[in-house]
């Protein structure tokens, strides 16, 4: 099946500083990527539809200037949280759409990133 | 909008035994996909089944089928000889069909928990 990787699993850093998460397809060409962001024991919250080439597509309420993504090749999308704040701790999780043929597609997905912000 | 409800927060099934977890869905599209995704302790999204609408077939993967009731907008899926490693979140998801954003909208999520 096809994968996705997710780059670092775990990171930590300080209040204020930038961290940037890479998401990439391994074995497929991924025009299309997906940033989710998961608070515990609760479903996954979409953030962005990440577009190679174009500008992401972020959802109501996400700060397009704080959570920056960029999507500059067809297998990988880096999501940077910029000045980051301890609210921001979180699991972020990205998937890329994978084309089956016609009109069938399917989501695979990272393993996910833990931020911890001190 | 299409929403997803999963109305089961917590579940929990003994070994061995077969539990069936519940899934509705609104829509007004007549061709879409339906998905369900299991997330283990690791976080890692799983993808257990998937369901294309225009068929009438449930879908069936080895312990795992679903049963399909298109006009009732139901969508469950079904665990048999429930294994200790099928304890999970389990989501039921809506992805519209032609899919050009191929946006997912997910159910908040079932815990299963397979007792010993």
């Amino acid at each position: 099946g096809a994968v996705v990787s997710q780059h670092p699993s775990w990171v930590i850093c300080k209040s204020g500083t930038s961290v940037k998460i890479e998401c990439r397809s391994l074995d497929f060409q991924a025009t299309t990527m997906f940033w989710y962001r998961q608070f515990p024991k609760q479903s996954l919250m979409l953030m962005a539809t990440s577009n190679e080439g174009s500008k992401a597509t972020y959802e109501q309420g996400v700060e397009k200037d704080k959570f920056l993504i960029n999507h500059a090749s067809l297998t990988l999308s880096t999501l940077t949280v910029t000045s980051a704040h301890p609210e921001d701790s979180s699991f972020y999780i990205c998937s890329a759409l994978h084309w089956g043929g016609g009109s069938s597609y399917e989501q695979y997905f990272g393993p996910g990133t833990r931020l911890t912000v001190t | 909008a299409q929403t997803v409800t999963q109305s089961q927060p917590e579940m929990s099934v003994q070994e061995a035994e077969t539990v069936t977890l519940s899934c509705t869905y609104d829509t007004s599209e007549n061709n879409y996909y339906l998905f369900w995704y299991k997330q283990p302790p690791s976080r890692q999204m799983i993808l257990v089944i998937r369901q294309e609408a225009y068929k009438q077939q449930n879908a069936t993967e080895n312990r795992f089928s679903v049963n399909f009731q298109k006009a009732a907008k139901s969508f469950s899926l079904k665990i048999s000889d429930s294994q200790l490693g099928d304890t999970a979140m389990y989501f039921c998801a809506f992805m519209s069909e032609g899919g050009s954003q191929g946006n997912l909208i997910f159910g908040k999520g079932t815990k299963l928990s397979v007792k010993p």
